[in-house]
C-alpha cells in the first residue's frame, strides 16, 4: 500500500515554543492530507484538512493560529504547533488518501509532550 | 453529527478464540467504512475498506461486514494469535467528504 511518513515519532519541547511535524506522502501525490489528535484512551479527532497550495480547513474548536498548516507540495504538509502548552501533548497523526473515496494512510505519529 | 461507538471497549480472550467486534455509526449517509489497527504509541495500519455498497470485506482471517441501513459493522478475527493484540479502530467516512469519524476504538488481548 501507499506510505505516509511521519517526523519526528517523539518530541519533547518547553512550553512557550513551537513545534513543526512533518507528514509526507512517500509513494503518490496527496492534494488533501488530514490531521488528527488523540488523547489517551479517545478517539482520533479530525483537526484540519490540509489543501495543497491553499488554506486549510480546520474543524470547529480547532484554533487556526495556533495550530498553522502548510501544504506547500503534493507531498509534504506541515503542522505546526506555536506557543505551545502543556495542554497540547497530545498524539498527533496525519493522513492522506491518493483519491477521494479510496483507502486513507496513516503516518506513524508523533507524541508531542509539552513540559 | 455522525457518531461512531464501537463496543466492547476492551476484550481479553485466549490463543485460537473466534471473536467479533462490533461497530455502529448514526447517519448512514456514509462513503464507506474502514477498520484499522493501531499498537501503543503508533500510528494505524489499515485492514479492510468496506464501500457502502458492498456487504463485506474479507482478508485472510480477517473478515468485515456493513449493514448501512442499520448503521452496523461487524471485524470477525478467526482463530485469533497473541500478535493480534491491539486496538481496532472503526472509523466512517463521510459521504461527498473525504473526512473519517473515528470510534473510540476496542483493545484487544490475545492471551497465549
Amino acid at each position: 500500500g501507499a506510505v505516509v511518513s511521519q517526523h519526528p515519532s517523539r518530541v519533547i519541547c518547553k512550553s512557550g515554543t513551537s513545534v513543526k511535524i512533518e507528514c509526507r506522502s512517500l509513494d503518490f501525490q496527496a492534494t488533501t492530507m488530514f490531521w488528527y489528535r488523540q488523547f489517551p484512551k479517545q478517539s482520533l479527532m479530525l483537526m484540519a484538512t490540509s489543501n495543497e497550495g491553499s488554506k486549510a480547513t480546520y474543524e470547529q474548536g480547532v484554533e487556526k493560529d495556533k495550530f498553522l498548516i502548510n501544504h506547500a507540495s503534493l507531498t509534504l504538509s506541515t503542522l505546526t504547533v506555536t506557543s505551545a502548552h502543556p495542554e497540547d501533548s497530545s498524539f498527533y497523526i496525519c493522513s492522506a488518501a491518493i483519491i477521494q473515496g479510496a483507502e486513507a494512510f496513516f503516518g506513524q505519529g508523533t507524541r508531542l509532550t509539552v513540559v | 453529527k455522525q457518531e461512531v461507538t464501537q463496543i466492547p471497549a476492551a476484550l481479553s480472550v485466549p490463543e485460537g478464540e473466534n471473536l467479533v467486534l462490533n461497530c455502529s455509526f448514526t447517519d448512514s449517509a456514509i462513503y464507506n467504512l474502514q477498520w484499522f489497527r493501531q499498537d501503543p504509541g503508533k500510528g494505524l495500519t489499515s485492514l479492510l475498506l468496506i464501500q457502502s455498497s458492498q456487504r463485506e470485506q474479507t482478508s485472510g482471517r480477517l473478515n468485515a461486514s456493513l449493514d448501512k441501513s442499520s448503521g452496523r459493522s461487524t471485524l470477525y478475527i478467526a482463530a485469533s494469535q497473541p500478535g493480534d493484540s491491539a486496538t481496532y479502530l472503526c472509523a466512517v467516512q463521510l459521504g461527498g467528504s473525504e473526512k473519517l469519524v473515528f470510534g473510540k476504538g476496542t483493545k484487544l488481548t490475545v492471551n497465549p
